[in-house]
C-alpha cells in the first residue's frame, strides 16, 4: 500500500535560517504530492501540491519538488520567520479513491 | 464565516456513552471525509462519503459509523465510546476532482476525550 515517510521532530530554528523537511513516499502508480500545515489550535490547510514528476509546488516563500526518481518531495524555505511554526504533513493521493495519506508530521518551533 | 465547521470542538464523555460529531460545509464540495488525529501518528482517515449516497469505510472504521444526511452535512458517531478514542478529530471536504489533484478543505477540528 501506499506509504509517506518524513523527518521526525521537533525541529527548532532560528528566525531566518534555513528549512528543510524531508518526505520520501511508496505509491504503485503515479500519485499526486502535497504539503499541508496545522498552526496551533486549527485544521490543516493546504501549503503546496504537485502533480505529475519535476512539478514545483510553491507558496508563501515555501517549495518542494516532485522527484520521482528518488520517489521524495522535501520542503524547503530559504528564510523562516517565527510565522512558520506550526506541524507539517506531508501527504498523497492516488488512484480512483482520491484518499490523503498522510506522513505523521513535523513540529517545527522558529525562535526570535 | 468559515467554510467547514465542526461541532462541537471539545467533547468530554465517558466510557460508554454513545457521540455525535457534526460537520457542515459551504463549499457546495461532493466529497466529504472524517480523519483522527493522534500525537505522532499523523491523520488516518475513518470514513468517506463521495456524495449522499455513496459512503466508505476507511482504515480504521471499527467502532464508528457515519451518516451523510444532505450534501452539506457529515456526521461522525461513537456508538460505544471507548478511551482510545480519544482523539483530535477533522472532517474535510474536497471536490470531485481529477485524478487525485484536488485539494482538500480541513475543519478546525474537534477535541474528544473519553474518561
Amino acid at each position: 500500500g501506499n506509504s509517506v515517510t518524513q523527518m521526525e521532530g521537533p525541529v527548532t530554528l532560528s528566525e531566518e535560517a534555513f528549512l528543510t523537511i524531508n518526505c520520501t513516499y511508496t505509491a504503485t502508480g503515479y500519485p499526486s504530492l502535497f504539503w499541508y500545515v496545522q498552526y496551533p489550535g486549527e485544521g490543516l490547510q493546504l501549503l503546496l501540491k504537485a502533480t505529475k514528476a519535476d512539478d514545483k509546488g510553491s507558496n508563501k516563500g515555501f517549495e518542494a519538488t516532485y522527484r520521482k526518481e528518488t520517489t521524495s518531495f522535501h520542503l524547503e524555505k530559504g528564510s523562516v520567520q517565527v510565522s512558520d511554526s506550526a506541524v507539517y504533513f506531508c501527504a498523497l493521493s492516488e488512484g480512483s479513491n482520491y484518499k490523503l495519506t498522510f506522513g505523521k508530521g513535523t513540529l517545527l518551533t522558529v525562535n526570535p | 464565516d468559515a467554510d467547514v465547521t465542526q461541532t462541537p470542538r471539545n467533547r468530554i464523555t465517558k466510557t460508554g456513552k454513545r457521540i455525535m460529531l457534526e460537520c457542515s460545509q459551504t463549499k457546495g464540495h461532493d466529497r466529504m471525509y472524517w480523519y483522527r488525529q493522534d500525537p505522532g501518528l499523523g491523520l488516518r482517515l475513518i470514513y468517506y462519503s463521495f456524495d449522499v449516497k455513496d459512503i466508505n469505510k476507511g482504515e480504521i472504521s471499527d467502532g464508528y459509523s457515519v451518516s451523510r444526511q444532505a450534501q452539506a452535512k457529515f456526521s461522525l458517531s461513537l456508538e460505544s465510546a471507548i478511551p482510545n478514542q480519544t482523539a483530535l478529530y477533522f472532517c474535510a471536504t474536497s471536490e470531485t476532482g481529477t485524478g487525485g489533484r484536488e485539494t482538500q478543505y480541513f475543519g478546525p477540528g474537534t477535541r474528544l476525550l473519553v474518561l
